[in-house]
């Protein structure tokens, strides 16, 4: 069983666009977490949920909105997409602040 | 600030040699220190971790060594193999996030 799966796996869409990413955990975890891949391999948080609670918010553009309807999802929501937002993008989850496991990855492309 | 430095960003090593990475971090409260390995359009996946109360740990080939004074840690492979090449990265934990280095890519040439 995939521990974290998120969807969809590519995603290429023209500039302007308003686009979502879903992620989910069936291991339990109580945080989950938003990274972002830029195409020089950083790897950077974005977003931080604890039971369902925002914790961490990184310098991120308010265009960006994540959403936790539960404990096991976290869903990533970016209105109006700029070419910049092109990466890859990660869901993870840990139980606290200890290993964290992550998702396949969401290749964006903006156009 | 945040910051976690990495070095090397490259490394190529020929098969059966060793590699040892280098990562120094600035926040003095951080206690935890996981390495991940990233194999190309792969995810990260944690191959050991350490935390502050200990100096070294092992698993197999693969070592990591904390030096709190001196705020580094390092990752070291023995008998590097093929297929022990990919992008690590090690991290550090500040309050409740981890902050990511900058990657090394290593090539282990058979």
């Amino acid at each position: 069983d995939t521990a974290v799966s998120q969807t969809p796996k590519y995603l290429v869409t023209q500039m302007g666009n308003d686009k979502s990413i879903k992620c989910e955990q069936n291991l339990g975890h109580d945080t989950m977490y938003w990274y972002k891949q830029d195409s020089k391999k950083f790897l950077k948080i974005m977003f931080s949920y604890n039971n369902k609670e925002l914790i961490i918010n990184e310098t991120v553009p308010n265009r960006f909105s994540p959403k936790s309807p539960d404990k096991a999802h976290l869903n990533l929501h970016i209105n109006s997409l700029e070419l910049g937002d092109s990466a890859v993008y990660f869901c993870a989850s840990s139980w606290g602040n200890d290993e964290q496991y992550f998702g396949p990855g969401t290749r964006l492309t903006v156009t | 600030g945040e910051n976690v430095e990495q070095h090397p960003s490259t490394l190529s090593v020929q098969e059966g040699d060793s590699a040892v990475i280098k990562c120094t971090y600035s926040d003095s409260a951080s206690n935890y220190f996981p390495w991940y390995k990233q194999e190309l359009g792969k995810r990260p996946q944690l191959i050991i971790d350490i935390r502050s109360n200990v100096g070294e740990k092992k698993d197999q080939r693969i070592a990591v060594t904390l030096n709190k004074t001196a705020k580094h840690f390092s990752l070291h492979i023995t008998e590097t193999q093929p297929e022990d090449s990919a992008v690590y990265f090690c991290a550090a934990s500040i309050t409740d996030k981890l902050i990511f280095g900058t990657g090394t890519r290593l090539q282990v040439f058979p």
